[in-house]
């Protein structure tokens, strides 16, 4: 069964430092997908990026950048430059290719950024 | 606004009766998803309708539940006989390739 783990629960930072989440899957799938989205405090899971594992590119999308390692089944997002809008809890995912591709989400990590 | 909607926003009942959330996706999703997400935790999967057809459930999914899709449009998530423990937001998704859009959930509180 699938598996993703966020280790870090709440992570602090002085704006414009630089923070990384962390992310750790597990599946038995060979073709499968990873995500990640943000929950701000009015609640709602806003997407973010979606990896295929056969594309082990990273990605950078302005402030935001996405480290994929299958060797390590790794799935980090970076923050440069944090911001106080980037405050929200930020949750890894994974689909695995069949049927229904529902998600399983990590538990979240926590992330407040200070003026 | 093209966007998941969801219907009520909060609900607040008491033990024992019955609730009924409803979901909008976005027009040209045909898949759609309820989780549901209790306080500090990732959302969990309860079901999937790929048009009018449920065809995945989870183990989460107690026969109090029954989720229903219609037309292949809207869907509705029921709640029988509620319980302290179905205090949780339930969220409903809706995609058409790959990513799964979430509405902004209803936040159930069971006295």
């Amino acid at each position: 069964a699938q598996k993703v783990t966020q280790a870090q629960t709440e992570i602090s930072v002085v704006e414009k430092e630089d923070v990384t989440l962390d992310c750790v899957y597990e599946t038995r799938d060979t073709t499968y997908y990873l995500f990640w989205y943000k929950q701000p405090p009015s609640g709602e899971l806003v997407f973010l990026i979606r990896r295929n594992s056969f594309d082990e590119q990273n990605e950078i999308s302005g402030r935001y950048s996405w480290n994929f390692q299958k060797s390590t089944s790794s799935f980090n997002f970076t923050i440069t430059a944090s911001q106080v809008v980037d405050s929200a809890v930020y949750f890894c995912a994974l689909s695995e290719f069949g049927s229904a591709r529902q998600l399983t989400f990590g538990s979240g990590t926590q992330l407040t950024v200070l003026p | 606004d093209t966007g998941v909607s969801q219907d009520p926003r909060h609900k607040i009942t008491k033990r024992g009766q019955n609730v009924t959330f409803r979901c909008d996706p976005i027009s040209e999703h045909n898949r759609l998803y309820w989780y549901r997400q209790t306080l500090g935790q990732g959302p969990e999967f309860l079901t999937y309708f790929q048009n009018e057809a449920q065809l995945e459930k989870s183990r989460l999914l107690s026969d109090r539940f029954s989720a229903e899709r219609p037309k292949g449009s809207f869907s509705t998530l029921e709640i029988q006989r509620t319980e302290q423990g179905d205090s949780a937001m339930y969220l409903c998704a809706s995609r058409v390739v790959e990513e799964q859009f979430f509405g902004p959930g209803t936040r159930l509180t069971v006295l």
